[in-house]
């Protein structure tokens, strides 16, 4: 069964760092997204991108925070400069329409910033 | 602030018991309500969507029912198991944002 992964699975990395997370979607989706769950609580959407661009973003995405797809298979989302508050889970996802809710998640990759 | 919250943080059931797990959202322009399972230690699942013309949507064991008078959207489990412990989210989605609300933690007790 086709399915998201994820690299690294997990990532410690001092405040003020640069991490750059990576994700395959799953081959014949359209739609990418990054999601990140901070411990016990609600994952929450970061940024949504189709088409080799960025189509919508949350207020926590802010300059510190880019994404890319560098190729035809790996989506990445970088972190310019880690601050403690940005240690969470970190959840990336496909789709393969963008108007049904049933995105792919992947494993998670789990950032702690020192 | 938020459009979807669960109206429990957490749910207790007797495996073979049927579960209900209830959702509020304030919303009302969403194309479609969502419910996500999360696992320990795994991304969200997703385990059946309804869209907002629709009113009840089944699956296996599980059943939808979405209330748009109030703005209530439920999930029922049939014969819970012990493979339904989890986190259950509800989600609505607009244009193609995913919004997750609260989440519900769900124990079978066996």
């Amino acid at each position: 069964e086709p399915e998201v992964t994820q690299t690294p699975s997990h990532q410690v990395t001092q405040m003020g760092q640069e991490v750059i997370l990576r994700c395959v979607p799953i081959s014949n989706h359209l739609y990418f997204y990054w999601y990140r769950q901070i411990l016990g609580q609600k994952v929450e959407f970061l940024v949504s991108f189709y088409n080799n661009e960025i189509s919508e973003k949350s207020e926590i995405f802010d300059d510190q925070f880019s994404v890319e797809r560098p190729d035809g298979s790996n989506f990445t989302l970088k972190i310019r400069s880690t601050k403690l508050e940005d240690s969470a889970m970190y959840f990336c996802a496909s789709s393969a329409g963008s108007q049904s809710g049933e995105l792919f998640f992947g494993e998670g990759s789990r950032l702690t910033v020192l | 602030g938020e459009s979807v919250g669960l109206h429990l943080p957490t749910l207790s059931v007797q495996e073979g018991d049927n579960s209900i797990i209830n959702c509020a959202y304030s919303n009302s322009a969403s194309d479609y309500f969502i419910w996500y399972k999360q696992e320990s230690g795994k991304g969200p699942q997703f385990i059946i969507d309804i869209r907002s013309n629709m009113d009840k949507r089944q699956g296996q064991r599980v059943t939808v029912l979405l209330n748009k008078t109030v703005k209530h959207l439920s999930l029922q489990i049939a014969a819970t198991q012990p493979g339904d412990s989890a986190v259950y989210f509800c989600a609505e989605t607009q244009g193609g944002k995913l919004s997750f609300g609260a989440g519900t933690t769900v124990t079978v007790r066996a």
